[in-house]
């Protein structure tokens, strides 16, 4: 079945720019989770939806970072002004539930580049 | 604060041999416990968790965990390693009452094996 689609696959882009993102969960997820993956580190958590609730944005590092899920569905992480250390694999997740008990879902992630 | 400590970066195994990838935890509480495993370009796949109950965990592919709860660790092993398996593995823990940001990932283990 259709697993958690991201795209762009791969960003370049100058620094200075507005870069956006985006997250296709599996369909019926209401969590989605953000991360953000630098070389040789783990995974660092940016924001979490579930279903209607208000988000958890505690893992955003700045306001240049911002997110939104319409309908329940379909993610967007905007990166605004970017700058290089913003350069990281941009990972989407989802989970059938509520419950920090079930196992994420992840997508292939966005390759981001700030040149 | 939880932390996951993956003490080693690399691991390689000959194939047919058994394979253990370390990871350690600290938490105030009981734990989850996750494993999964990151081939190249792509995002993360579980392989098996620890919520509750047996201490040995059976997963995907013919992995196992256990859990020790006196060496608060949670070794990933199989008995048989396999050329496929070779990928990054990331152990992950969170308490049951945490937030959506206190899942802490390691950061990571690569397995290398060799045929």
């Amino acid at each position: 079945g259709a697993g958690v689609s991201q795209s762009p696959s791969n960003k370049v882009t100058e620094k200075g720019k507005d870069v956006e993102l985006r997250c296709d969960p599996i369909s019926g997820h209401t969590a989605l989770y953000w991360y953000r993956q630098s070389l040789g580190q783990g995974l660092e958590f940016l924001i979490y939806f579930q279903g209607n609730s208000a988000p958890d944005k505690s893992g955003l590092p700045s306001d240049r970072f911002s997110a939104e899920r319409t309908g329940g569905s379909v993610s967007t992480l905007t990166i605004q002004r970017t700058q290089q250390e913003d350069s990281a694999v941009y990972l989407c997740a989802s989970s059938p539930k509520q419950g920090f008990n079930q196992p994420q879902h992840f997508g292939d992630g966005t390759r981001l580049s700030i040149l | 604060a939880q932390s996951v400590a993956q003490p080693e970066d690399q691991v390689n195994v000959a194939e047919g041999n058994p394979l253990t990838v370390k990871c350690t935890y600290s938490v105030s509480g009981n734990p989850y416990l996750f494993w999964y495993v990151q081939y190249p370009n792509r995002g993360l796949q579980f392989l098996l968790k620890y919520i509750t109950g047996d201490n040995l965990v059976k997963g995907s592919y013919g992995f196992e965990a256990e859990f020790n709860k006196s060496q608060t660790s949670f070794h990933l092993k199989k008995p048989s390693a396999l050329v496929s398996d070779s990928a990054l593995y990331f152990c992950a823990v969170r308490v049951p009452s945490g937030s959506a940001r206190q899942l802490t990932f390691g950061s990571g283990t690569q397995l290398t094996v060799l045929p």
